[in-house]
């Protein structure tokens, strides 16, 4: 799997959007970009995934750059109930790859 | 729907000693992984069954075994434990390999506890 990096730790205003950068350089054509989030001390939470296109739903957006190499995640209206840790996974969907590799993610704090 | 569930919540054992770690994927899901989340080391890729057969396997000793069963339930064992063993212990299901819907749904994990 591809490796991703993130800053370690970032913060924003409660109500405010909070945009989570990733830089996957080394991303191949058939992996996947995918975000999940956890909680302290929970299981970790799938929030969204994409290839190629930007995608939506009602926890987040993702906008994937043109080349592929980076993408950010975008919670439009933060709340308190949003700080946790991000991590972004580059991944295939099929083969022997079939698990996540965690790096250390990013500490999303929102203040209120 | 319910969601990945995990039994027990915690468990606490002695050196050497076995603990069984018990698994139910949300309905329809046929794969099942499990990771191993300790302090300090971040979240890690144990093992991942699918079909009732283990299919990839991460960078951990035989003693962490386990199985599917037929009705996709998983068991996580692990055999002499160590006090480095202690962690929170997370399971996943998903939908078959292949299919859209490939994202991994977790549980609440088990805090096994090594004394």
């Amino acid at each position: 799997d591809a490796k991703t990096t993130q800053p370690p730790s970032m913060d924003c205003a409660e109500g405010r959007a909070a945009n989570l950068p990733c830089n996957h350089s080394t991303i191949s054509g058939n992996e996947y970009v995918y975000w999940y989030r956890q909680i302290h001390s929970q299981g970790p939470q799938y929030i969204i995934h994409g290839l190629k296109n930007n995608e939506t739903n009602e926890m987040a957006s993702l906008i994937i750059t043109e080349d592929r190499k980076s993408s950010t995640l975008i919670l439009p209206h933060a709340t308190l109930r949003d700080t946790a840790v991000y991590y972004c996974i580059v991944t295939s969907k099929t083969g022997a790859n079939s698990k996540l590799t965690f790096g250390k993610g990013i500490t999303l704090s929102v203040r209120p | 729907e319910a969601g990945v569930t995990q039994s027990p919540t915690h468990l606490i054992k002695t050196r050497g000693q076995q603990a069984t770690l018990r698994c139910s994927p949300i309905s329809g899901h046929t794969s099942v992984y499990w990771y191993q989340q300790a302090l300090g080391l971040g979240l890690q890729f144990l093992l991942w069954y699918d079909e009732g057969e283990e299919r990839n396997r991460g960078n951990f000793p035989p003693r962490f075994s386990g199985r599917q069963f037929p009705n996709y339930s998983s068991e996580l064992n692990v055999n002499a434990l160590e006090l480095e063993d202690s962690a929170l212990y997370l399971c996943a299901s998903s939908l078959a390999q292949g299919l859209q819907g490939y994202e991994q749904y977790f549980g609440p994990g088990t805090r096994l506890t090594v004394t």
